[in-house]
C-alpha cells in the first residue's frame, strides 16, 4: 500500500529565505508526482507535475525534483514571500486515476 | 477557460439525512474523481469516472455513490448521514489520453458539508 510522509509537518520562515519541502513515499513504482497548495478553506491549486522519467520540473521560483528510486521528492521554493503562506501537499499516482496524498506541510512566511 | 466548478458550496444536514453534490469539469476533461478531506484523515480518494464508467473506487462504504452525466458533469450521492462524514469533499478532473493518464489533476474549490 503507497503511503506519503511529508516533513516537516509546518514550517515557518523569515520572508525572502529559501526553503525545502520534502515529500517521501514508500513504493517508487509511480506515474507521476503532483505538488499542491491549499489555502486555508480552499481547493488545491495545482503546483507542478513530474512525471516518472523525469528529474524536476520549474515553474517561476518552485523547482520540483523527484528521485524515483529512493522514493523522495523535494519541493524547492526560492525568495520566499507572505503570499506564498499556505499547505503545500503531495501527491503520488500509483496507478488508474488515483491519487494518494501526504499531510501537507503547513508553511508560514513571516514579513 | 473556467476551472472546475462544484455546487452547492456550503451544506448543513442532519444525520440520516442523504445529500447530494455537484461537480462540473473543466471543458474537454472526462475524467471525474472525488476526494473526501478531513483533518484526522487529510485527502482520501472516494471514487473516478470517465465516460460515465465509475473505474476505480476508494475504500468508503456503499452509502457513497456517484455517477457521471454523457456531458461529464458528476455527482456524488451520501446517503444515511453520519457526524463523521462532516468533510470537505473535492472533486477533480483531468484529460485522458486513452486508458493511461500522465496528467495534471486539477480540482475544485470543494463542497463543505457539515452534519449536526
Amino acid at each position: 500500500k503507497q503511503e506519503v510522509t511529508q516533513i516537516p509537518a509546518a514550517l515557518s520562515v523569515p520572508e525572502g529565505e529559501n526553503l525545502v519541502l520534502n515529500c517521501s513515499f514508500t513504493d517508487s513504482a509511480i506515474y507521476n508526482l503532483q505538488w499542491f497548495r491549499q489555502d486555508p478553506g480552499k481547493g488545491l491549486t495545482s503546483l507542478l507535475l513530474i512525471q516518472s522519467s523525469q528529474r524536476e520540473q520549474t515553474s517561476g521560483r518552485l523547482n520540483a525534483s523527484l528521485d524515483k528510486s529512493s522514493g523522495r521528492s523535494t519541493l524547492y521554493i526560492a525568495a520566499s514571500q507572505p503570499g506564498d503562506s499556505a499547505t503545500y501537499l503531495c501527491a503520488v499516482r500509483p496507478g488508474a486515476q488515483k491519487l494518494v496524498f501526504g499531510q501537507g506541510t503547513r508553511l508560514t512566511i513571516n514579513p | 477557460k473556467a476551472g472546475v466548478t462544484q455546487t452547492p458550496r456550503y451544506l448543513i444536514k442532519t444525520r440520516g439525512q442523504q445529500v447530494t453534490l455537484s461537480c462540473s469539469p473543466i471543458s474537454g476533461h472526462r475524467s471525474v474523481s472525488w476526494y473526501q478531506q478531513t483533518p484526522g484523515q487529510g485527502l482520501q480518494f472516494l471514487f473516478e469516472y470517465f465516460s460515465e464508467t465509475q473505474r476505480n473506487k476508494g475504500n468508503f462504504p456503499g452509502r457513497f455513490s456517484g455517477r457521471q452525466f454523457s456531458n461529464s458533469r458528476s455527482e456524488m450521492n451520501v446517503s444515511t448521514l453520519e457526524l463523521g462524514d462532516s468533510a470537505l469533499y473535492l472533486c477533480a478532473s483531468s484529460w485522458m489520453l486513452g486508458e493511461a493518464s500522465y496528467n495534471e489533476q486539477f480540482f475544485g474549490p470543494g463542497t463543505r458539508l457539515t452534519v449536526l
